[in-house]
């Protein structure tokens, strides 16, 4: 099946420091792929979109300028966390969608990384 | 914007018992898509229901979508230890949303031995 790696898996930096995350798509190409926040025992939070060769779009409330999204290739997306403070201390995860040529959208199945847990002091 | 409601938040059983999940979604779905999270992991499809009023089974699972595509259930027959998790269902709203999901909140199913 579809294999989504995250990295790092876990992350612990300093107060005002940058972080990257990387998600790729290791068997499938991922025109899209999707950020999530998730605090303990809560739901996941989608943070944005991201989507090949153009901008990220951003759910309201998420500062673009401070999360950071690349989507440089098919297979590689990057959450650059800026100036991270202690309240970014989360679970992130990626999620990327394996769109099936020939099917419709709705179809589509997303398919998330293990996830990467940023500790900020 | 979509909404979509879970309940119940907690659920404990006894090993053995049968255990139910609702989602309700504020708007008409194109498809609704059920997860699993085990403590620590992260979430692993489930199944994905399309149709009105589907009913698909995977062993001791079984999940339905409402006729009017708005409501969808997850229903676990006799649990075990290994269903321990939270179980999260996500909705997908259709159009030009690019297969963006809205989650609810998650039920968090313990099961005692």
């Amino acid at each position: 099946g579809a294999v989504v790696s995250q990295h790092p898996s876990w992350v612990i930096c300093k107060s005002g420091t940058s972080v990257k995350i990387e998600c790729r798509s290791l068997d499938f190409q991922a025109t899209t792929m999707f950020w999530y926040r998730q605090f303990p025992k809560q739901s996941l939070m989608l943070m944005a979109t991201s989507n090949e060769g153009s901008k990220a779009t951003y759910e309201q409330g998420v500062e673009k300028d401070k999360f950071l999204i690349n989507h440089a290739s098919l297979t590689l997306s990057t959450l650059t966390v800026t100036s991270a403070h202690p309240e970014d201390s989360s679970f992130y995860i990626c999620s990327a969608r394996d769109r099936a040529s020939g099917r419709a959208v709705f179809a589509d199945t997303q398919y998330f990384g293990p996830g990467t847990r940023l500790t900020v002091l | 914007g979509q909404q979509v409601m879970q309940i119940p938040q907690y659920q404990h059983v006894q090993e053995g018992e049968d255990f139910t999940t609702y989602c309700n979604s504020s708007t008409t779905l194109s498809n609704i898509q059920w997860y699993k999270q085990r403590p620590g992991g992260h979430p692993v499809f489930l199944i994905q229901l399309v149709k009105s009023g589907e009913v698909k089974k995977q062993k001791r699972l079984t999940f339905q979508f409402g006729e009017a595509k708005k409501n969808s259930s997850l229903h676990i027959t006799a649990t075990q230890t290994t269903d321990v998790g939270t179980y999260f269902c996500a909705g997908y709203a259709g159009g030009t949303s690019y297969g963006k999901l809205t989650f609810g909140q998650g039920t968090i199913l313990t099961v005692h031995p």
